[in-house]
């Protein structure tokens, strides 16, 4: 098993250059969890897809921020124009069958210079 | 709306001694409770979960945790720790109709000296 996959891994970029995460959940799993990670607000739940359709999106922090997922092996989490602020580890977490039981990735660092 | 507090964002044990992370919840419906543990540069692993069955749960690498209603609590214990455990750890809430959204309290990092 694969666990949970994310890419890439470490990224640098400038403010307001177009960042795009991705990632692939375990197979099987059919709700998908975008969270962020910062040292000052912890653990941040952006979004959350079940069958591939958005439930809630209300931790979205705004319009520069977007997520899809076209199908069930796949989601990005878009951000454009990029920030400083949005400097943080970005996380990906699919669910088994048994409620809250979340694989997460390994996580995708951004910094935003 | 559910939450978790974890008390003290540090916590400094002793190779061999006990380990106790606190946090409590807030939810107004029976919740699902969690810890997970963060390994630098890594995602989070699930260490124990409590969803309504046994109120004493256990989990991996000798962590277990009591649930408590009247307290409000799900305090994560060890009996002695090891360098190995030393990571942040997570609780964490869910309620039976959220899908697996998960709500996660601020982290505590446990240090272990030898």
């Amino acid at each position: 098993d694969a666990g949970v996959i994310q890419s890439p891994r470490h990224e640098v970029t400038e403010m307001g250059q177009e960042v795009t995460l991705r990632c692939k959940p375990i197979s099987g799993h059919n709700s998908l969890f975008w969270y962020r990670q910062t040292m000052m607000r912890g653990l941040e739940l952006l979004i959350y897809f079940n069958n591939n359709v958005p439930i809630d999106d209300s931790g979205m922090p705004e319009d520069r921020f977007s997520a899809k997922m076209p199908n069930a092996s796949f989601s990005t989490l878009k951000i454009q124009p990029s920030e400083p602020r949005d400097s943080a580890v970005y996380f990906c977490a699919s669910i088994s069958q048994e409620p809250g039981e979340l694989f997460f990735g390994e996580g995708s660092r951004l910094t935003v210079l | 709306a559910q939450s978790v507090t974890q008390l003290g964002s540090h916590v400094s044990v002793s190779e061999g001694a006990l380990v106790l992370l606190r946090c409590n919840y807030s939810s107004s419906v029976p919740p699902y409770l969690f810890w997970y543990v963060q390994y630098p540069n890594q995602g989070l692993q699930l260490l124990l979960k409590y969803t309504s069955a046994a109120t004493l749960v256990k989990g991996i690498n000798g962590f277990e945790a009591e649930f408590k209603k009247s307290e409000t609590s799900f305090h994560l214990t060890k009996p002695s720790a090891h360098m190995s455990d030393a990571a942040e750890y997570f609780c964490a809430v869910s309620d039976h109709n959220q899908g697996g959204k998960l709500i996660f309290g601020q982290g505590t990092e446990l240090s272990v000296k030898p």
